[in-house]
């Protein structure tokens, strides 16, 4: 098993640009969810999702969308990125519906100028 | 509000001696309390969870954390430290709500750092 992948592992934008980080998981996990570190501040919950065609919101969910057409895959989208959402962004992915034992990604790390 | 705390950014432990990482968490109803590690560059890895049961769980790398109810704490601890556990910890609770998708809610994490 691959476990949770992240792509890409950099990533630098301009303000206003837009991407789509891809994460992917091979243990049939139903829950996944999307944070970003920043220093100080720990790690705070974007959006997350309980099963395919199902999301919702986190924390900070401003500025992103998440879709879950697959078990598999949960891409978080930058609509127009700002130099505030620099971070590290990694993806977790439990078995179940619940929040419970996380698998982590290796993470993103994005710089927006 | 529910919220995690870990009242210290940093610890400092020589090798060889015992440590502890605090954290306390504010949920409603009886929590379930988790400890992740993050190495340089890395992905966060789980360490051990509190579900119910025996107060003292034990975990990955000799790592055990005690859970306290009347504190609210869940301090993470090892008797003996070595250089190899520094890292960042995360100590993270779920409410026991029932419904699916219930968040995590991580503290903002403590520095480990083991001297030889």
């Amino acid at each position: 098993n691959a476990g949770v992948t992240q792509t890409p592992k950099f990533q630098v934008l301009k303000t206003g640009q837009s991407m789509t980080l891809q994460c992917a998981q091979d243990m049939n996990h139903e829950y996944m969810s999307w944070y970003r570190q920043d220093p100080g501040m720990g790690l705070r919950l974007i959006h997350y999702s309980v099963g395919a065609g199902i999301t919702d919101q986190g924390e900070v969910p401003n500025g992103y969308n998440v879709s879950r057409s697959t078990t598999e895959d949960f891409p978080l989208r930058l609509l127009s990125a700002a130099p505030s959402q620099t971070s590290v962004y990694f993806c977790a992915s439990s078995f179940g519906r619940e929040a419970y034992e996380q698998y982590f990604g290796p993470g993103t790390r994005l710089t927006v100028t | 509000a529910q919220s995690v705390a870990q009242p210290e950014d940093q610890v400092n432990v020589a090798e060889g001696n015992p440590l502890t990482v605090k954290c306390t968490y504010s949920v409603s109803g009886n929590p379930y309390l988790f400890w992740y590690v993050q190495y340089p560059n890395r992905g966060l890895q789980f360490l051990l969870k509190y579900i119910t049961g025996d107060n003292l769980v034990k975990g990955s790398y000799g790592f055990e954390a005690e859970f306290n109810k009347s504190q609210t704490s869940f301090h993470l601890k090892k008797p003996s430290a070595l250089v190899s556990d520094s890292a960042l910890y995360f100590c993270a609770v779920r409410p026991s709500a029932n419904q699916a998708g219930t968040a995590l809610i991580f503290g903002k994490g403590t520095t480990l750092s083991v001297s030889s």
